[in-house]
């Protein structure tokens, strides 16, 4: 069973407009969430994270937003460029404050292609 | 380079073969963690060590499988009699320790060890 769901296998945007991936999950023990960029043939490279305290997390081009009633988050990249053509991987933890459960669950992936 | 480096980046070997995979760590990290990514898929967790402790382990990490951190610094993995289904990308991780409290820990994840089971 997924816990970590990205829907979207694919999304293709235009340069300068906005990209939104999309995240749901099932677990409501998960309290810490992060996105990863990753280009073939290398490990994921982190992106934003966010913690179930915030419902929205900002950093340059990136913002991600929590939604926790409806188990959703969402990373919005504007203006969207060539170079953030990548799969994006959504992620999610049990951080239980006080002490780390170590693992990270990932959801398959997002193939975002920023057209020229 | 100061991030989690992996040796080797590609591997192939033929079945039945044992293999071993090193990861350096981002120095100053106590945790260490090792995942295994297959096409199409998210990263899976395998297991994971605070300092030379090995503290999680996934039923992913069958008894071919093992993994250590003997000075809690580098790590390696092994994997013996190893079979066609796998080959995969192997990924290593660290995070530094528990920051504080209402903090998380982020994951910084090396380049992987591509392994291929003829």
């Amino acid at each position: 069973d997924q816990q970590v769901k990205q829907n979207s296998p694919s999304l293709s945007v235009q340069e300068g407009r906005i990209s939104i991936l999309n995240c749901d999950y099932t677990n409501s023990m998960f309290d810490y969430f992060l996105w990863y960029k990753k280009y073939p043939a290398e490990g994921p490279t982190f992106l934003i994270s966010i913690s179930s305290i915030k419902d929205k997390n900002e950093d340059g081009r990136f913002t991600v937003f929590l939604n926790k009633s409806a188990k959703h988050l969402s990373l919005h990249i504007v203006p969207s460029q060539p170079g953030d053509s990548a799969v994006y991987f959504c992620a999610a933890s049990n951080m239980n404050y006080g002490g780390s459960q170590g693992n990270l669950i990932f959801g398959k992936g997002t193939k975002l292609s920023v057209k020229p | 380079d100061t991030g989690v480096s992996q040796d080797p980046r590609h591997k192939i070997t033929k079945r039945g073969q044992n293999v071993t995979f090193r990861c350096d760590p981002i120095s100053e990290h106590n945790r260490l963690y090792w995942y295994r990514q297959t096409l199409g898929q998210g990263p899976e967790f395998l297991t994971y060590f605070q300092n030379e402790a090995q503290l999680e382990k996934s039923r992913l990490l069958s008894d071919r499988f093992s993994a250590e951190r003997p000075k809690g610094s580098f790590s390696t993995l092994e994997i013996q009699r190893t079979e066609q289904g796998d080959s995969a990308m192997y990924l290593c991780a660290s995070s530094p320790t528990y920051p504080g409290q209402g903090e998380a820990d982020t994951q910084y994840f090396g380049p992987g060890t591509r392994l291929t089971v003829l």
